[in-house]
């Protein structure tokens, strides 16, 4: 089966570093995915990661372990913009399946 | 006009109703996507397109049915739904759906309450 867990909910000061974990286990795998959602928008999408190791993008980074299903997302230099739903999807084998997690909301705080 | 769009972007609809969702994508890519978004659980992908081709249909009840007449456009028919098909419905499209960094780019999103 196809499954994948992130916190619900996680709090953070402006300013700060803050990790999303995301633990998945899928049938196939080809590629490991964030996507940012603002309230009342769509996804849009953060980063990739379809070998082991970090991706770096300016303040956010994404790192990913195949061998323990497990990815996370960092964000450095909190903002108060970067107060949103985080979603970890991942790719099937095939390419034709992509399954979501259910969110990790982020609140960041003054 | 740029990105994904879709229309419209509220629907109020009764159980006997029938109503389609409208997505155009004006990205150039060759795969489509509808997704569910119910409040607390997962994005659930429903359908997808590739080259105007059905390849997945998630175990979808008949009551959705999706329409892909090209590339660039996307339907979801809508009939004798239930309150609890209430949610966010998202279209998104890609550029190539087997190739590893394919990324998709999300509309808005339907708003759809179903009385």
């Amino acid at each position: 089966g196809q499954n994948i867990d992130q916190p619900t909910e996680m709090t953070a000061t402006e300013g700060a570093i803050v990790q999303i974990n995301c633990t998945y286990q899928t049938s196939g795998f080809n590629g490991l995915f964030w996507y940012q959602q603002h309230a009342g928008e769509a996804p849009t999408f953060l980063s990739y990661n379809v070998l082991d190791g970090l991706e770096e993008k300016g303040r956010f980074s994404s790192f990913l372990s195949r061998s323990k299903g497990y990815s996370y997302l960092l964000l450095k230099e909190l903002q108060m913009k970067d107060s949103a739903s985080y979603l970890c999807a991942s790719r099937d084998n095939y390419g034709q399946n992509f399954v979501f997690g259910p969110g990790t909301r982020l609140s960041v705080l003054p | 006009e740029t990105g994904v769009t879709q229309t419209p972007r509220h629907l109020v609809m009764g159980m006997t109703n029938k109503k389609s969702l409208k997505c155009e994508q004006h990205l150039g890519h060759n795969a489509m996507y509808w997704y569910k978004q119910s409040a607390k659980k997962p994005l659930e992908l429903m359908f997808v397109y590739n080259f105007k081709e059905q390849t997945e249909n998630n175990s979808v009840p008949s009551r959705f049915s999706p329409e892909c007449p090209n590339s660039s456009h996307l339907f979801l028919h809508l009939h004798t739904l239930q309150p609890e098909d209430s949610a966010l419905y998202l279209c998104a499209s890609s550029q190539l759906i087997a190739e590893s960094t394919d990324t998709q780019y999300f509309g808005p999103g339907t708003r759809l309450t179903v009385l």
